[in-house]
């Protein structure tokens, strides 16, 4: 069974452009988060979705980042403009859990962003 | 606020040693937690998930407990090996308002040496 899969693995940018991360999660399961992860911190989430709708964006800075999930399968993460400061990892994972519930959670390898 | 500590924060061994782990959280009021590793670069794999019915999991050398009343943790490595070399994370659900969330340790980095 195919894992999280995450693209691309590294990204280097100029601050103020633009970039996006991909993510497709395992068959089947319904909910999938967002995370980002800066060095040596636990990851921090940014947006859960339970099919296509998002559940909890409260932690999303949405003057510069925006996600989607419109067949409840796939997901796309954009930052534009991008910052100095959104140089970290971008997780993605994903579960398969009742509404509202949080279970075990899969994680794909991670985008690693630049921003110069 | 419900808060997560991982002791210790980095642990040095040699090679064939038992080892503990520990995460607490301050509120136990958890129902779940699940130990996860990360090698450098990459990205968090789970280890194992004790339930809310369930007091402990084991797979392979690993064995993990829960204490709901005191609202800790651990993770017990058996035989230790270079390959165990990795950061340990644990991590447990809350509600935060009308959100279930995840909160996170910061991590224990375990170096197991030859």
């Amino acid at each position: 069974e195919a894992g999280v899969v995450q693209s691309p693995r590294y990204k280097i940018i100029e601050k103020k452009q633009p970039v996006a991360f991909w993510c497709n999660p395992i068959s089947g399961h319904n909910t999938l988060y967002w995370y980002l992860q800066n060095l040596g911190q636990g990851p921090e989430l940014l947006i859960r979705y339970e099919n296509e709708e998002a559940v909890d964006d409260s932690q999303l800075p949405k003057d510069r980042f925006s996600a989607e999930r419109l067949k409840g399968v796939d997901s796309t993460l954009k930052i534009q403009p991008a910052e100095l400061g959104d140089s970290a990892v971008y997780l993605c994972a994903s579960s398969l859990v009742a509404s509202g519930s949080i279970g075990e959670l899969f994680f794909g390898e991670g985008s690693r962003l630049t921003v110069l | 606020k419900q808060e997560v500590t991982q002791i210790p924060a980095a642990l040095s061994v040699p090679e064939g040693e038992n080892l503990v782990l520990n995460c607490s959280f301050t509120d136990s009021a958890i129902y779940n937690l699940q130990w996860f590793r990360q090698d450098p670069g990459k990205g968090l794999t789970s280890l194992l998930l004790i339930q809310s019915s369930q007091r402990e999991q084991t797979s392979g050398r690993l064995n993990a407990s829960l204490d709901k009343s005191s609202g800790r943790s651990t993770l017990y490595i058996a035989a230790s090996q270079p390959g165990d070399s990795a950061t340990y994370l644990c991590a447990g659900p809350y509600n935060a308002g009308n959100n279930r969330k995840l909160i996170w340790g910061l991590g224990t980095s375990l170096a197991v040496n030859p």
